[in-house]
């Protein structure tokens, strides 16, 4: 059971828009920043947003991110048949004396 | 250019020991955490720990914490993460990334096999 809840799959249709949901605590979201990763098929991790909602150079600004309270969304509009892939949040917890990073479980987005 | 350049693929018997490593270059290795993630098969994201290799200052997630050892060689910018006592339930692929906060560049991965 992954300490950040997101919905485990999510579709559209190419061209449309599709939101991700990600919610914690007060523990690590709502005290830390959130950052966004895409997971496509057999490669590793790549850094979509961080710091709740900046686009590392190179990401289109298809893609973005927002946060309120203890949770955080990941917006893509003009979904392409490429953005097929699992969608990951991350951000800080701690909840502990040694604080960590979690993950959300991850979300698989299908383009229709 | 950043880059992390994970070891190959390992296939490995359950109680053999195991050190995979991850070389970073096109930054300076001593002045960025590196962390280690496992992803089981089909499943999502698990963050095991940091160093900095800097002075190997090392953190621990509490659901790693005594299994695995994170360790670095500043001098070949090289960090390691290793098993003394491989279990079958340590088949993943496990990944490094430069941490700052959160995870930015990561490795490509090492696929750890762990069967007799």
């Amino acid at each position: 059971q992954s300490v950040l809840t997101q919905p485990p799959s999510v579709s559209a249709a190419p061209g449309q828009k599709v939101t991700i949901s990600c919610s914690g605590s007060s523990s690590n979201i709502g005290n830390n920043y959130v950052s966004w990763y895409q997971q496509l098929p057999g490669t590793a991790p790549k850094l979509l947003i961080y710091d709740n909602n900046k686009r590392p150079s190179g990401i289109p600004d298809r893609f973005s991110g927002s946060k309120s309270g203890t949770s955080a969304t990941l917006g893509i509009t003009g979904l392409q048949t490429g953005d097929e892939a699992d969608y990951y949040c991350g951000t800080w917890d701690s909840s502990l004396s040694a604080g960590h990073v979690v993950f959300g479980g991850g979300t698989k987005l299908t383009v229709l | 250019e950043v880059q992390l350049v994970q070891s190959g693929a390992e296939v490995k018997k359950p109680g053999e020991s195991l050190k995979i490593s991850c070389k970073g270059s096109g930054y300076s290795f001593t002045s960025y955490w590196i962390g280690w993630v496992r992803q089981m098969p089909g499943k999502g994201l698990e963050w095991m720990g940091i160093i900095y290799p800097g002075d190997s200052d090392t953190r621990y997630s509490p659901s790693f914490q005594g299994q695995v050892t994170i360790s670095a060689d500043k001098s070949i910018s090289t960090a390691y993460l290793q098993w003394s006592s491989l279990k079958a339930s340590d088949t993943a692929m496990y990944y490094c990334a430069r941490q700052r906060w959160y995870p930015d560049y990561w490795g490509q991965g090492t696929l750890v096999t762990v069967s007799s």
